[in-house]
């Protein structure tokens, strides 16, 4: 079974608005990641935050870990056409013995 | 530097043949993997290697091999294809912090390859 689940599965925005996808997992992690694929394209990465952080920042995009509640969360504000994609979480931990495993995703629509 | 090139982009087998996927990179990265991608669903981890000699599987290996020779290469064998690995299949290279035990830092990926098995 994957590691990390994300929340929703889809999600359907107006331009402008903001984006919140949710990643959860299940065991200890030392890191989370989220990529963005562009239809039929690879993964590319977009931020790493570790254990020891709780949030962190990247241009408009805004990570969130609790690693209490073993959750994440991605947010992306003013969202733009461009940011149609899917989003995956993915953590790496010391458990998985060097394993970096993702999650199943959400589908993002941004619709002009 | 061209980062990870994977060939080929795409592929058809028939069911019992055997390929190999290329994967190299020029980052000198000590970590590689290999992930499936099947439709509408989030990635798969099938081997990764930390090293030049050292390979471990992922979480779905069977019907799968890889050998890591070089720490530039790390090609993935399928033994007798099934239709069952119809898939896209991603390679991705990172940075190794040997004091963690993790792959640190991001995971740069291919571009992909599509196979399909008849």
């Amino acid at each position: 079974s994957q590691q990390g689940e994300e929340d929703p599965q889809a999600l359907s925005i107006q331009e402008g608005e903001n984006a919140t996808m949710n990643c959860s997992y299940k065991t200890s992690i030392n890191n989370l990641q989220w990529y963005r694929q562009n239809s039929g394209r690879g993964l590319v990465h977009l931020i790493l935050i570790r254990s020891n952080e709780r949030e962190k920042h990247s241009g408009r995009l805004r990570v969130t870990l609790d690693t209490s509640k073993k959750s994440s969360s991605l947010l992306i504000t003013a969202s733009r056409a461009a940011d149609t994609a899917s989003y995956f979480c993915a953590t790496g931990s010391y458990s998985s013995a060097s394993k970096i495993i993702f999650g199943s995703g959400t589908r993002l629509s941004i619709r002009p | 530097n061209a980062g990870v090139t994977q060939t080929p982009k795409f592929q058809v087998l028939k069911t019992g043949q055997s390929m190999t996927l290329q994967c190299a990179q020029d980052m000198n990265h000590e970590y590689m993997s290999w992930y499936r991608q099947d439709p509408g669903m989030g990635l798969r981890l099938i081997h990764y290697s930390v090293g030049a000699g050292i390979t471990d599987q992922g979480e779905v290996p069977n019907g799968y091999n890889v050998s890591r020779s070089t720490t530039e290469d790390f090609p993935l064998r399928l033994l007798s294809a099934a239709p069952s690995q119809t898939s896209v299949y991603f390679c991705a290279s990172s940075q190794y912090v040997l004091k963690t035990g993790t792959p640190d830092e991001k995971l740069f990926f291919g571009s992909g390859t599509q196979l399909s098995v008849l």
